[in-house]
Formats: structure tokens, sequence, C-alpha cells
């Protein structure tokens, strides 16, 4: 079975600081990625994905994620936050044999202060 | 375009009432999805169709009722809610069925049960 953890459910960065968000992932077999952000009252915009090419994901928004294997992680970082990254950030797993069937870690709630 | 839509965007109903929510999407996609979101949780996993058949039901109670009339539409068809299904439904859907496509999602329907 798949499951996601996501370390910290709130986040609060200064405004041009690095944003770093955890996760961690449990699968039996090579797992698909996901990091998702939702902004107030709208639904989830996909960030970027890990598809099992390059290990290091670079997404929109200046978002990027690292996949490692071995600590069984995918964290988001941005390098200079800016206030309209002020969202909750979903990452998912995805395992090809369950059906495209996503499984959420709780989010994290990222406040950005000026 | 990687725009799904969904109507209504607000929905009062009594526990009596029957109503209906509604997505489309027009990118030609094979698989779509309604999540339930609860607030400050993750989406949780309804309902998957692919090819217009269901194709993953996650136990939801018989008073949601999903319809896939054709490749661009779904709906969720509602009778005899609980005050405790209020929350935001989120439709998504993606190229195929499988794990490494993205699932994009609607800006959702927030549903309030009185």
């Amino acid at each position: 079975a798949q499951s996601v953890t996501q370390l910290g459910s709130h986040v609060s960065v200064s405004e041009g600081a690095l944003v770093l968000l955890r996760c961690n992932y449990s699968s039996s077999v090579p797992p698909y990625l996901f990091w998702y952000v939702q902004y107030p009252n709208q639904g989830l915009q996909l960030l970027l994905k890990y598809t099992s090419a390059a290990t290091l994901v670079k997404g929109i928004n200046g978002f990027e994620a690292e996949f490692k294997k071995s600590e069984t992680s995918f964290h988001l970082t941005k390098p200079s936050a800016h206030m309209s990254d002020a969202a909750e950030y979903f990452c998912a797993v995805s395992e090809g044999a369950a059906g495209n069937k996503l499984t959420f870690g709780g989010g994290t709630r990222v406040l950005v202060k000026p | 375009d990687t725009e799904v839509t969904q109507t209504p965007k607000h929905l009062v109903m009594g526990m009596t009432n029957k109503k209906s929510l509604k997505c489309e999407q027009h990118m030609g996609h094979r698989a779509m999805y309604w999540y339930k979101q609860k607030a400050k949780k993750p989406p949780e996993l309804m309902f998957v169709y692919s090819y217009e058949k269901l194709s993953i039901n996650e136990s939801v109670p018989s008073r949601f009722s999903p319809e896939c009339p054709n490749s661009s539409l779904l709906n969720l068809h509602l009778h005899a809610l609980q005050p405790e299904d209020s929350a935001l439904y989120l439709c998504a859907s993606s190229q195929d069925q499988i794990g490494a496509d993205t699932q994009y999602f609607g800006p959702g329907t927030r549903l309030t049960v009185l």
C-alpha cells in the first residue's frame, strides 16, 4: 500500500528566503510522485511530477524537487519565496498498478512574511 | 488548454433534496475522477471513470451516484445527504488511467448540507 507523509502542517518563511517542504513516501513499487498547490477556494494545480526520468525535477513558479530513493523522499524547494507562494501544498504518490489512484499527504500550509 | 470546469461553484441543499454536480473537460482525456475534500484535509478519492466505465468506487455511500454520459462529462448525483457530507467536491481528469498521467483538477463545488 502506498502512503505519503508531509512533515510540518504549517511552514512560515520570510519573503526572499528558501522554501523547503518535506515529503516522504512509502510504496511497494517504483512510485510516481507529484506536488500540487492549492490556493484558497480553488482546485489543485500541478507544480511538478516525478516519473522515473531525471531525479531532479523542475516545475512551475521556480519550484523544484529531488527524488531520493534511498531516503524515500521527494522534498520541494524554491530558492526565494514570494508572497504569492502562500498556499497549501500537497505531495501525492501514485502506483501504476493501482490505476492512477493518487494518495495525498496531509498538506503543508505555507505562510510568507513580508 | 488544461481546463476542467465544474458547476455549480456553490450548492446548498437540504437532507431530502436531490441535486447534481457537473464536471466537463475538453482535453480528450479518457479518465475522470471525483474527490471529496473536507476543510484543512487532503482530497480523498471517491470514484474513477475510465473510458466512460466506472473503474474505481472507494466504498462511497449510495447517496452519491456518479454518471459519465460521455467522455467529456462527469456528473455526481446527490440524494439524501447528511450534514457531514458538506465539503469541497473536486473533479479531475487525466489522459488515461495510468500512474504517470497528470490529473488536472477543476475549481470544485463547495457543498453545504443543512
